[in-house]
């Protein structure tokens, strides 16, 4: 099975910063791997496919890069909106599995 | 619009079973794989299962936490999606998402449309 592994937890930061969300899976999954923002009481909202493609919908600033096993997710400028933890999830192979998650909170 | 709308979560004791359903609108469900993820209480999210298109012989995969308890089918002339639980134990405590995956031919795609979630409690 395919692990993984989201780094940091828990992000603090400011308004306007740039953040970057790192997630490695512990084998190669080529580019299959998404992007979902969740915030509290809701259901996760895809926000990138296939490791960098833009759901539609999705601001701009939202964006994603990497393949085989590393990956991140970058936010150019935060915005009060984006604060909410952030899950990938590979979808190689079965099982499907997420990484544990990050959490951005307000600096 | 796109919708999902999940249902049929409650109290249940350990060792019980409950059936989740999930509404699909505003897309040709048929068309989809769908999937089962839930989220125990402060925890991430767990993938819990998928039931493949008809193209593809409404074939399952399961996570192992669920394999041989729980079940997931599919009724296309009614746009449903159903889980099916059984022996169920206190660690399935969670809101459970149903979501839509790929379609043809882009059946390798991630989780695009979730519905509201149902919580399932399971306790003594």
């Amino acid at each position: 099975d395919i692990q993984m592994t989201q780094s940091p937890s828990t992000l603090s930061a400011f308004v306007g910063d740039r953040v970057t969300i790192t997630c490695r899976a512990s084998q190669s999954i080529s580019s299959w791997l998404a992007w979902y923002q969740q915030k509290p009481g809701k259901a996760p909202n895809l926000l990138i496919y296939k490791a960098s493609s833009l759901e539609s919908g999705v601001p701009s600033r939202f964006s994603g890069s990497g393949s085989g096993t590393e990956f991140t997710l970058t936010i150019s400028s935060l915005q009060p909106d984006d604060f909410a933890t952030y899950y990938c999830q590979h979808y190689d192979s079965y099982p499907l599995s997420f990484g544990g998650g990050t959490k951005v909170q307000i600096k | 619009e796109v919708q999902l709308v999940e249902s049929g979560g409650g109290l249940v004791q350990p060792g019980g079973s409950l059936r989740l359903s999930c509404a699909a609108s505003g897309f040709t469900f048929s068309d989809h794989y769908m999937d089962w993820v839930r989220q125990a209480p402060g925890k991430g999210l767990e993938w819990v299962g998928r039931t493949r298109d008809k193209a593809n012989g409404y074939t399952t995969k399961y996570a192992a936490s669920v394999t041989g308890r729980f079940t997931i089918s599919r009724d296309d002339s009614k746009n449903s999606l159903y889980l099916q639980m059984n022996s169920l134990k206190i660690e399935d405590t969670a809101v459970y998402y149903c979501a839509r995956g790929g379609a043809q031919p882009y059946y390798q795609y991630a989780m695009d449309v979730w519905g509201q979630g149902t919580t399932v409690t399971v306790s003594s």
